[in-house]
């Protein structure tokens, strides 16, 4: 079942802050947070696992509510580096993951 | 190091041909995963090698064909594929194919146009 990511596009200025939402209506295992550039591979950020623990990397962090099925993506102080598309990853029990639709972030100067 | 090559990085081919892709990785992971990416859309899973044997085949066309000839190495067969195989085929791996705990690192991708 293909997670829910909102929204979808996100337009900032560098130095604003966004967050990012991902959802399941299935219980998740964990949560994967992927950053991909035009023309790149998925590059890894960060993975969340039952608990509801909350992560961070760089100015970038999450968290995630199991009950819920929820996990939100912070970047804070965004940098013009921040800009690409986040996908959201959830696993279930069938050991696969599946990727939301992803969120289109673009931070300007 | 978390590196996973692929080759070639891009691919043109008729519908008549066939070719390999290739992607490799020497942090000892013994999970293995192929990936097809069409433009503006997530990564979608094709198939999945643990312990060098296929554990998970999406329903794929048997025009796709993997192949994991040892624990560093994964190869995808492609014949007489069509014009809407065109796509971004990515390779990842991890430690070991575990119930989501596991990172997955994907490599650059081989981007294949059909003709």
């Amino acid at each position: 079942q293909q997670p829910v990511q909102s929204p979808q596009a996100v337009i900032l200025r560098e130095g604003e802050d966004a967050v990012i939402n991902c959802s399941s209506s299935k219980a998740l295992y964990s949560v994967h947070w992927y950053r991909q550039k035009h023309g790149e591979a998925p590059v890894f950020l960060m993975i969340l696992l039952k608990g509801g623990e909350q992560k961070g990397h760089e100015k970038i962090s999450a968290s995630f509510n199991e009950k819920k099925q929820q996990s939100s993506l912070y970047l804070t102080a965004s940098q013009l580096s921040y800009s690409g598309t986040y996908f959201c990853g959830t696993v279930g029990s069938n050991y696969k993951l599946t990727f939301g639709k992803g969120t289109l972030l673009t931070v300007n100067p | 190091d978390t590196e996973v090559t692929q080759t070639p990085k891009h691919l043109v081919m008729g519908m008549t041909n066939k070719k390999s892709l290739k992607c490799e990785q020497h942090m000892g992971h013994r999970a293995m995963y192929w990936y097809k990416q069409k433009a503006k859309k997530p990564p979608e899973l094709m198939f999945v090698y643990s312990y060098e044997k296929l554990s998970i085949n999406e329903s794929v066309p048997s025009r796709f064909s993997p192949e994991c000839p040892n624990s560093s190495l994964l190869n995808l067969h492609l014949h007489a594929l069509q014009p809407e195989d065109s796509a971004l085929y990515l390779c990842a791996s991890s430690r070991v194919l575990a119930g989501g705990s596991e990172t997955q690192y994907f490599g650059p991708g081989t981007r294949l146009l059909v003709l």
